[in-house]
């Protein structure tokens, strides 16, 4: 089950984008990237995935580099509801009930 | 239900006391997981289902914690003989399979305080 690196902590201005980056270097080539975020006294909300190339949706914008040992979740026009703990975790078919959350970045977005 | 629904939200528990804590997946979710998260840390796993099989059980931190889902719908995770150290939050998510490209869905969680 291949870990995941954050930072603790990341500010970003509101209306600019915010870029979390992630550390997973022991990736296995079946598994795949996702990111979480968690507002106080919710539960984990699903983001994005990705499994080599970039995704995009509603939400945020997934780049993962040609290696796969690291990926950044973009959030294009960060808002102040954006703040929160922002977790990046790798799921596999055989350990996709398993994932390792660690900390997590938490992200405060300032007017 | 349109998402992951869990009961309760909030439970206090005197120490040594049994609870049982109900989690009911999205409609047709095989994978059924459940995570304990201690106060500034992330989910820890705890066990995972699919269908009713209980497939791993390796993140269970004592024998005083069992889980079970009977008819492989609805889930109860039961914490027997309460210890301060038990108090966190408990997650509950589903997804629709067991594949890693299926993304898991959480509830807003069980906050248990032994006191």
């Amino acid at each position: 089950d291949a870990k995941t690196t954050q930072p603790p902590s990341m500010d970003c201005a509101e209306g600019r984008a915010a870029n979390l980056p992630c550390n997973h270097s022991t990736i296995s080539g079946n598994e795949y990237v996702y990111w979480y975020r968690q507002i106080h006294s919710q539960g984990p909300q699903y983001i994005i995935h990705g499994l080599k190339n970039n995704e995009t949706n509603e939400m945020a914008s997934l780049i993962i580099t040609e290696d796969r040992k690291s990926s950044t979740l973009i959030l294009p026009h960060a808002t102040l509801r954006d703040t929160a703990v922002y977790y990046c975790i790798v799921r596999g078919n055989t350990n996709a009930g398993k994932s390792t959350f660690g900390d997590g970045t938490t992200l405060t977005v300032k007017p | 239900g349109a998402g992951v629904s869990q009961s309760p939200r909030y439970k206090v528990a005197k120490r040594g006391q049994d609870v049982a804590l109900r989690c009911d997946p999205i409609s047709g979710h095989v994978s059924l997981f459940w995570y304990q998260q201690a106060l500034g840390q992330g989910p820890e796993f705890l066990t995972y289902f699919q269908n009713e099989a209980q497939l791993d059980k390796s993140g269970l931190p004592s024998d005083r914690f069992f889980a079970e889902r009977p008819e492989g719908s609805v889930s109860t995770l039961k914490i027997q003989r309460t210890q301060q150290e038990d108090s966190a939050v408990y997650l509950c998510a589903s997804s629709l399979q067991q594949r890693g490209d299926t993304e898991a869905f959480f509830g807003q969680g069980t906050r248990l305080t032994v006191v």
